[in-house]
């Protein structure tokens, strides 16, 4: 099956850092990923729309220069947290799009979710 | 703004009885409608997932209805087992749109 992976999977660093999580699409084509944030026992929040080749889509509330998101090939999605702060600290996923199945009605096309990484702000 | 409810927000059986869980969601122009599971500290895995023509769905134990004209959709799990232990997500996808709307979940314990 379609295998999405994401890096690294826990992070710890210090206020003021910058923190990148990779998001690969192993065995299967994405123009389009996603990136999401939990809190404890809430539910996913879409942050963003990633698109191949072109500038990322943000849901309202997220700070584009805050999360700077990259997908510079088909297999390929980053998310950059600056200047991260303790209130960054959350669980982020990410999915992918899989081209190949679900026929032409692109909305049939499942997403496919990595395992999240979890990262801590000191 | 599609809402997604998942009552109750936890749950508790002992092994072998069935489980029911509920998810709600306010706007029933979906697409389709998806159940994942998600164990502690890691990501989604994708159970079954309703086209909103169809009004149920079935995976060995696993068994997932949709009402779209009353916003609603229950999971089924039958003869729960202790493996069963996890949060059970579900998640609308809005009409020509790839967007996922999640519910918070329900978290499920089964007692050995």
């Amino acid at each position: 099956g379609a295998v999405v992976s994401q890096h690294p999977s826990w992070v710890i660093c210090k206020s003021g850092t910058s923190v990148k999580i990779e998001c690969r699409s192993l065995d299967f084509q994405a123009t389009t990923m996603f990136w999401y944030r939990q809190f404890p026992k809430q539910s996913l929040m879409l942050m963003a729309t990633s698109n191949e080749g072109s500038k990322a889509t943000y849901e309202q509330g997220v700070e584009k220069d805050k999360f700077l998101i990259n997908h510079a090939s088909l297999t390929l999605s980053t998310l950059t947290v600056t200047s991260a702060h303790p209130e960054d600290s959350s669980f982020y996923i990410c999915s992918a799009r899989d081209l190949s199945t679900g026929g032409k009605r692109y909305s049939n096309q499942p997403q496919h979710f990595g395992d999240g990484t979890r990262l801590s702000i000191l | 703004k599609q809402e997604v409810t998942q009552i109750p927000a936890a749950l508790s059986v002992p092994e072998g009885e069935n489980l029911v869980l509920n998810c709600s969601f306010t706007d029933s122009a979906i697409y389709n409608l998806q159940w994942f599971r998600q164990d502690p500290g890691k990501g989604l895995t994708s159970l079954l997932l309703i086209q909103s023509s169809q009004r149920e769905q079935t995976s060995g134990r696993l068994n997932a209805s949709l009402d779209k004209s009353s916003g609603r959709s229950t999971l089924y799990i039958a003869a729960s087992q202790p493996g069963d232990s996890a949060t059970y997500l579900c998640a609308a996808r809005r009409s020509n749109d790839y967007k996922l709307s999640f519910g918070a979940g329900t978290t499920v314990t089964v007692r050995a």
